[in-house]
């Protein structure tokens, strides 16, 4: 089967920085994708990889590695708005999306 | 700005009764858009991909004679809740990507919709 694993929920505090895993197992990868997604609202496009490597933008990082079927989010200067939901998602072969279940992050003042 | 627009954002229904539920594109012809639905504190679940002009394609488990999916323009898919009962209620989503060439082909979201069925 294919599937994608997130941490369920991370606590970082105003300021610092912190790192989202996500792993996945697909039938082939055609892009991974990060979204944002506040509670209650639709997400929001944050990121996408398709090359190996780290990809920035502003205070949001995103990494991957094909070969480990890794990727990671990376978020600096953490600001009280940025707590939020992180979803990972994963284009198959048939460019079907694969969604994470989100990993739910928490700022602490 | 916003390039899916949903609504309505919140709908309330009695048990038995049938929620329509619109999605949008503003500002490019969407052939493909796909609905979601969100329970609380899970990650999103593909209802069905709705194709323009043609038969929406569902995911399995997912009644199609409950959820109606309705694309008859490029810019506007449907979703109607056919006799809602309470364990219906969630959070519906909507989304389309812009067929452009180069672009990573991301999905736009509409704003969701929360339908409480009493």
């Amino acid at each position: 089967g294919q599937n994608i694993d997130q941490p369920t929920e991370m606590t970082a505090t105003e300021g610092a920085i912190v790192q989202i895993n996500c792993t996945y197992q697909t039938s082939g990868f055609n892009g991974l994708f990060w979204y944002q997604q506040h509670a209650g609202e639709a997400p929001t496009f944050l990121s996408y990889n398709v090359l190996d490597g780290l990809e920035e933008k502003g205070r949001f990082s995103s990494f991957l590695s094909r070969s480990k079927g890794y990727s990671y989010l990376l978020l600096k200067e953490l600001q009280m708005k940025d707590s939020a939901s992180y979803l990972c998602a994963v284009k198959d072969s048939n460019y079907q999306l694969i969604w994470g279940a989100g990993t739910k992050l928490i700022i602490k003042p | 700005g916003a390039v899916v627009s949903q609504h309505p954002s919140w709908v309330i229904c009695k048990s038995g009764t049938s929620v329509k539920i619109e999605c949008r594109s503003l500002d490019f012809q969407a052939t493909t858009m796909f609905w979601y639905r969100q329970f609380p504190k899970q990650s999103l679940m593909l209802m069905a991909t709705s194709n323009e002009g043609s038969k929406a394609t569902y995911e399995q488990g997912v009644e199609k004679d409950k959820f109606l999916i309705n694309h008859a323009s490029l810019t506007l898919s449907t979703l109607t809740v056919t006799s809602a009962h309470p364990e219906d209620s969630s959070f519906y989503i909507c989304s389309a990507s812009k067929p452009l060439a180069g672009e990573a082909g991301e999905l736009f979201f509409g704003e969701g919709s929360r339908l409480t069925v009493l």
